[in-house]
């Protein structure tokens, strides 16, 4: 069964460095989707993707932050100055395509980032 | 805005009883409702969904939800718990409503344990 995959599990970073966390969606889903899970708390939505430009993002998603569908094949989230309220579970959800429905999204494994 | 209410924050049940997990929302429009499941360590597995139709909806793993649009609840069931069924409940919202983001808003959670 196809599934969304996330590179890399678990990404230690020093405040202020620039992080890229990668995901490779199911391949024939078009619509894109990053989400954030602070320790203890509820999963939280940043940003959705689609026919390469954002559709939506939340508050969350500020300056520091971006996308990217550098292939046909990779979406990724660039934090680029990080700080220690960035450290988190960083989830890539995909959903949806030419004839599929595009109501339910499927979640990677997830991308632990700490920020020391 | 849409939201969702998870009132409990554990649930616990014995093996072979009948359980339920409660989930209230609060939308604009018609509501996508979603349960997903979190194993430790594990991203989130899709289980199941309310779009539209019959308000009794059946999943993955024997789990079942009910939609009740007069209290705007989506409780998620399943008639005979398993000891493997222990792990974290998310419940999640989407407004039909919404443009082109499907931004998905989640609960904040409710654990699961079943013992034997």
């Amino acid at each position: 069964e196809p599934e969304v995959t996330q590179t890399p599990s678990h990404q230690v970073t020093q405040m202020g460095q620039e992080v890229i966390l990668r995901c490779v969606p199911i391949s024939n889903h078009l619509y894109f989707y990053w989400y954030r899970q602070i320790l203890g708390q509820k999963v939280e939505f940043l940003v959705s993707f689609y026919n390469n430009e954002i559709s939506e993002k939340s508050e969350i998603f500020d300056d520091q932050f971006s996308v990217e569908r550098p292939d046909g094949s990779n979406f990724t989230l660039k934090i680029r100055s990080t700080k220690l309220e960035d450290s988190a579970m960083y989830f890539c959800a995909s959903s949806g395509g030419s004839g599929i429905s595009t109501d339910t999204q499927y979640f990677g494994p997830g991308t632990r980032l700490t920020v020391l | 805005a849409q939201s969702v209410a998870q009132p409990e924050d554990q649930v616990n049940v014995a093996e072979g009883n009948p359980l339920t997990v409660k989930c209230t929302y609060s939308v604009s429009g018609n509501p996508y409702l979603f349960w997903y499941v979190q194993y430790p360590n594990r991203g989130l597995q899709f289980l199941l969904k309310y779009i539209t139709g019959d308000n009794l909806v059946k999943g993955s793993y024997g789990f079942e939800a009910e939609f009740n649009k007069s209290q705007t609840s989506f409780h998620l069931k399943k008639p005979s718990a398993l000891v493997s069924d222990s792990a974290l409940y998310f419940c999640a919202v989407r407004s039909i409503l919404t443009g082109g983001g499907n931004k998905l808003t989640f609960g904040t959670g409710t654990q699961l344990k079943v013992e034997l």
